[in-house]
């Protein structure tokens, strides 16, 4: 039960699009399309932005997108906004039955 | 509108126990699966364990199996986590979290505040 590999830190200007990668194995990332994005501003919960690799929930902007290629998964943002900087996470099911997240990465909007 | 509510956290000495309860309300309870996820300070999301709309499927992190107990109790719409022989390392901020599906694949689409809970001498 590694940790989905993830950036440390990315950052992109007003307006900018940034991609965050997620990187696993085929046990997990690359064995099912179960792969889910969430977003945590400092002292809150997270919340879900992208599930099943590229759907939406009801709410979330249609700036965020997911996608998966192989073993990595990508979160896109595009037309970056001051209120997207917040740490993003992955997270993917496991042949194990179990959940696994990303190590976390913090945006920041210049 | 969906809440879950958690409770049962605080300090506790290396080796001790200690029983997190959560409560749900604003969606069929057990039309879902159910995880508890944490949170240590400072640090990442890491998984600790889910059930599934029955209780038929349990997962543990391989960090907690054999020490925790996750369980749940339909009729009162309520998830537990029994954590034993606890440990410094499992200090952390603990999500009573709700899976979008009836089995514990995922994703989470709902989360509560949390409880802290430190382990200390």
């Amino acid at each position: 039960q590694s940790a989905l590999t993830q950036p440390a830190s990315v950052s992109g200007s007003p307006g900018q699009s940034i991609t965050i990668s997620c990187t696993g194995t085929s046990s997990d990332v690359g064995g099912y399309n179960y792969v889910s994005w969430y977003q945590q501003h400092p002292g809150k919960a997270p919340k879900l932005m992208i599930y099943d690799v590229s759907n939406r929930p009801s709410g979330v902007s249609n700036r965020f997108s997911g996608s998966k290629s192989g073993n990595t998964a990508s979160l896109t943002i595009s037309g970056l906004q001051a209120e997207d900087e917040a740490d993003y996470y992955c997270s993917s099911y496991t042949s194990s039955g179990s959940q696994v997240f990303g190590g976390g990465t913090k945006l920041t909007v210049l | 509108e969906v809440q879950l509510v958690e409770s049962g956290g605080g300090l506790v000495q290396p080796g001790r126990s200690l029983r997190l309860s959560c409560a749900a309300s604003g969606f069929t309870f057990d039309d879902y699966a159910m995880h508890w996820v944490r949170q240590a300070p400072g640090k990442g999301l890491e998984w600790v364990s889910g059930i599934s709309w029955n209780s038929g499927s349990i997962g543990y992190a391989d960090s907690v199996k054999g020490r925790f107990t996750i369980s749940r109790d339909n009729a009162k719409n309520s998830l537990y986590l029994q954590m034993n022989s606890l440990r410094a390392e499992d200090t952390a901020l603990y999500y009573c979290a709700k899976d979008k599906e009836p089995v514990t694949r995922g994703p989470i689409d709902y989360w509560g505040q949390g409880t802290l809970v430190t382990v200390s001498s």
